[in-house]
């Protein structure tokens, strides 16, 4: 079955580490995304990438890195400069031939102390 | 630039009772209209989507949703909900293709038995 994969679901990481969660589609979406999510504020968009090898920071990419070396993995990686990086985070993958709505993976939690 | 307003954080219903969930936006661009629900610990799945055409779009679950670009609105309906339809739910905008895609803070449903 096609769709996007986000490992692991749950992930625990202690305060000054760096943490990478996962994201591969077998859609065969040219686009992805990362978004962050927090109670009561919705999705707030990180970075995306359109095409492999190019990605283009969203309204809160301070703190975050990507990677997009290929077309069906999109990497996210916390750093250290995050200053509140608990959170559940939320990968994407966009179809844009006529529809334009995104596939979204499960999810990974992420929880700093 | 682009924004969506989802007024009701909260909505409580009964179980067979219809319910609204309002949406609003404002661009100075055309743009895609969808509503995504989630539950919980989950990622985002697609209900509707408005493109073009007829303004009151069909979803899954037996949603509906009327574009009204008069009054930028993009409600979310449902004439008899039921307790599996408790979730929250994402309004969103997009100009389409790998243009970024702008999401409400989510209105959580809870139906009441």
């Amino acid at each position: 079955d096609g769709g996007i994969t986000q490992s692991p679901k749950y992930l625990f990481r202690k305060e000054g580490q760096n943490v990478t969660l996962s994201c591969e589609q077998n859609l065969n979406h040219d686009a992805m995304y990362w978004y962050r999510q927090d109670p009561g504020q919705g999705l707030r968009l990180i970075y995306y990438s359109q095409i492999v090898n190019d990605f283009q920071k969203g309204d809160i990419a301070e703190g975050y890195s990507v990677s997009r070396e290929k077309k069906e993995s999109f990497p996210l990686t916390v750093t250290s400069a995050q200053k509140n990086p608990t959170a559940f985070y939320l990968c994407a993958s966009t179809v844009t031939s006529e529809s334009y709505e995104q596939y979204f993976g499960p999810g990974t939690r992420l929880t700093v102390t | 630039a682009q924004s969506v307003t989802q007024l009701d954080s909260q909505v409580p219903v009964f179980e067979e009772a219809p319910v609204e969930l309002r949406c609003n936006y404002s661009s100075s661009v055309s743009v895609y209209l969808f509503w995504y629900v989630q539950y919980p610990n989950q990622g985002l799945q697609l209900l509707l989507k408005y493109l073009s055409g007829s303004t009151l779009v069909k979803g899954i679950n037996g949603f509906e949703a009327e574009f009204n670009k008069s009054q930028t609105s993009f409600h979310l309906r449902k004439p008899s909900v039921h307790i599996s339809d408790t979730a929250e739910y994402f309004c969103a905008v997009s100009p389409g293709g790998y243009q970024k895609v702008t999401f409400g803070t989510g209105t959580k449903l809870q139906v009441i038995p």
